[in-house]
Order: C-alpha cells, then sequence, then structure tokens
C-alpha cells in the first residue's frame, strides 16, 4: 500500500494567517491526490482534486500543488471557517489510502 | 442533488456480522461506482472497498477477507457487510458515491462493537 504521511499534525494558526499543509506519499502518485475537509461531526468534504483541481464552490483562498511524491495544501488567508483537520488521499494505486490528518486550531 | 444514507445496527457484538445499508437517491446506480469509507473514533478515513452497478468490487486487503458488497440498482441501495468483527471495527461508517475521488458522502453512521 501507498503510505501518505501528513505535517505538520496540528497546527495553531489565526484567522488570516497563510497556512501550508505538506503532504508526502511513499511512492510516486503523479497528481493522482486529493485534498479533504472535516469538521467534527461531519463527512469530509472534497476541496481539491489532481493535486491542483480546486472543486466548484470552494473558495479560492485555497489551493493545491505537487507531483510526484511531494504536495501541499495551502490556505491564502485562513477564515474562522476554515478551522478543521485536512486530510490528503491518493487514488494513484489500490487501496487509495489518506494522511492521517492535519487538524488546524 | 446526490444524497446517501447509512442505516443499520449502531451495535454489532464481537465475532458477529456488522452489516449496513445506503440508500441512494439523486443519482443513477447505473454506471457509478459505489464506496465504503470508515473511521475510527478520533482517528483517519479507511477505504473499506467499492463497488459497481454491476457488482465488480474491489475490497481492501487490509480487512483480510472479511468484507462483502453488494448493489440493487431497483432499490437504489447499496449495502456493506463485514463479518468476524471485533473492537477494531468501531468506527463511523460513511457510504460514498464514486470510487477514488468521492465528492458526495453520507452523513455517516456509528458502528460499535461490544459484548
Amino acid at each position: 500500500d501507498i503510505q501518505m504521511t501528513q505535517s505538520p499534525s496540528t497546527l495553531s494558526a489565526s484567522v488570516g494567517d497563510r497556512v501550508v499543509i505538506s503532504c508526502r506519499a511513499s511512492q510516486s502518485l503523479n497528481v493522482w491526490l486529493a485534498w479533504y475537509q472535516q469538521k467534527p461531526g461531519k463527512a469530509p468534504k472534497l476541496l481539491i482534486s489532481q493535486a491542483s483541481g480546486l472543486e466548484s464552490g470552494v473558495p479560492s483562498r485555497f489551493s493545491g500543488s505537487g507531483s510526484g511524491t511531494e504536495f501541499t495544501l495551502t490556505i491564502g488567508s485562513l477564515q474562522p471557517d476554515d478551522f478543521a483537520t485536512y486530510y490528503c488521499q491518493q487514488y494513484s494505486s489500490y487501496p487509495w489510502t489518506f494522511g492521517q490528518g492535519t487538524k488546524v486550531e | 442533488q446526490v444524497q446517501l444514507q447509512e442505516s443499520g445496527p449502531g451495535l454489532v457484538k464481537p465475532s458477529e456480522t456488522l452489516s449496513l445499508k445506503c440508500n441512494v437517491s439523486g443519482a443513477s446506480m447505473t454506471g457509478n461506482y459505489w464506496s465504503w469509507i470508515r473511521q475510527p473514533p478520533g482517528k483517519g478515513l479507511e477505504w473499506i472497498g467499492y463497488i459497481l452497478y454491476n457488482g465488480k468490487n474491489n475490497y481492501n486487503p487490509s480487512l483480510g477477507g472479511r468484507v462483502t458488497m453488494s448493489v440493487d440498482p431497483s432499490k437504489s441501495q447499496f449495502s456493506l457487510k463485514v463479518n468476524s468483527v471485533t473492537a477494531a471495527d468501531t468506527a463511523v461508517y460513511f457510504c460514498v458515491k464514486g470510487a477514488g475521488v468521492t465528492r458526495d458522502w453520507g452523513q455517516g453512521t456509528l458502528v460499535s462493537v461490544s459484548s
């Protein structure tokens, strides 16, 4: 299985901060990587697919980049609604696997 | 708008079979993949497997061959069974439309394994 490692596990930030979350894969994914946001008690919400493709309706302060084994999710200016846990997920090779999550608090 | 709703027992005894159903509205079962993903309390996400409308499936080997999925397009429903459950199978179970990238999720249902 492809192992996905996110850093940091927890991130303390304030409204207005630029936030960067990293995701590293144990083997190359090309660009087959997605990012999800999850709030307590809710299902994850897809933010970005194919490493950098912003989902419709997702604010433009979210952006994704990277390819191969190194990826980042950037929140340009953190808003109150963005405090949540973020997961990367590879869909290059089955079984699809998720990172352990990054909690933005 | 696609809606998915999980249903099933919230408590299962160790060694027994966990059974969940997912009712789908707003989307055709035909031509789509349908998946189950789970999340142990306070932990990360794990892909259990997917099934296509025609029954073709792919399960995560991490569950050790204990998984069976089925689909009933006539009822707009698909199902999950996990047999020989242990406490490690305690999780919120999500039904999801798609495989790989998933945009449509059910709200999730907590299944606890305990005697």
